[in-house]
């Protein structure tokens, strides 16, 4: 069974904190890792890692593809107030193209 | 204009009811899925589609069914609804050259 594990589930730091958020996969025929932020209602899109340790980065966040521990981290320097959401990584499937998800981390940012 | 639209947005239903949520996309993708989130379960896919002949059964398809009238238009029925189901479902497209989703807003639907 293709199965995705997230931690922490919950998570909570001050305003200019550094984070970093797990992630781990067990799937048949992987192609890529993909994170969003889901604020409200739909998740938006993050960054898609398909290759092993290339670092992808957009401003305050990061985040890097380690295909050897089956793995991912999503960072993010400098923390705001308006980074508060829940994280989801998901690992999409060749072929099928479909995406399992893990179960997100919610993180807070407190002033 | 979203580029993938569902209706409803919010919708309340008793127990038994058959209700349908719909979803549109103008984005011209040939891939389709419905999905629910639960708290602390993500995502989990229900049903998905490559194209109007092709549907796919998902992780958790059981009192669910679909239908795909056209390429751009992907529907979700809960034939007799039962509070389990009460969730928050999304609707997403993606293609063969583009292998992020594209999310709709959701539909937040509670069974009681």
């Amino acid at each position: 069974e293709d199965k995705v594990v997230q931690s922490p589930l919950s998570l909570v730091v001050h305003e200019g904190d550094t984070v970093t958020l797990n992630c781990s996969y067990e799937v048949t025929n992987f192609r890529s890792l993909l994170w969003y932020k889901q604020e409200k209602k739909a998740p938006t899109f993050l960054f898609m890692l398909t290759s092993s340790g290339i670092e992808k980065k957009s401003g305050r966040l990061s985040s890097i593809l380690d295909k050897k521990e089956l793995s991912s981290i999503l960072n993010i320097t400098a923390t705001q107030t308006g980074d508060s959401a829940i994280y989801l990584c998901a690992a999409l499937i060749q072929g099928a193209q479909k995406l399992v998800f893990g179960q997100g981390t919610r993180l807070t940012i407190n002033p | 204009d979203a580029d993938v639209t569902q209706t409803p947005r919010n919708r309340i239903t008793k127990t038994g009811k058959r209700i349908m949520l719909e979803c549109s996309q103008t984005k011209g993708h040939d891939r389709m899925y419905w999905y629910r989130q639960d708290p602390g379960l993500g995502l989990r896919l229900i049903y998905y589609s490559f194209d109007v002949k092709d549907i796919n059964k998902g992780e958790i398809s059981d009192g669910y069914s679909v239908s795909r009238q056209a390429q751009a238009k992907f529907s979700l029925s809960l034939e007799s609804a039962i509070p389990n189901q009460t969730a928050l479902y999304f609707c997403a497209t993606s293609n063969s050259s583009n292998y992020g989703y594209t999310f709709g807003s959701g539909t937040r639907l509670t069974v009681v």
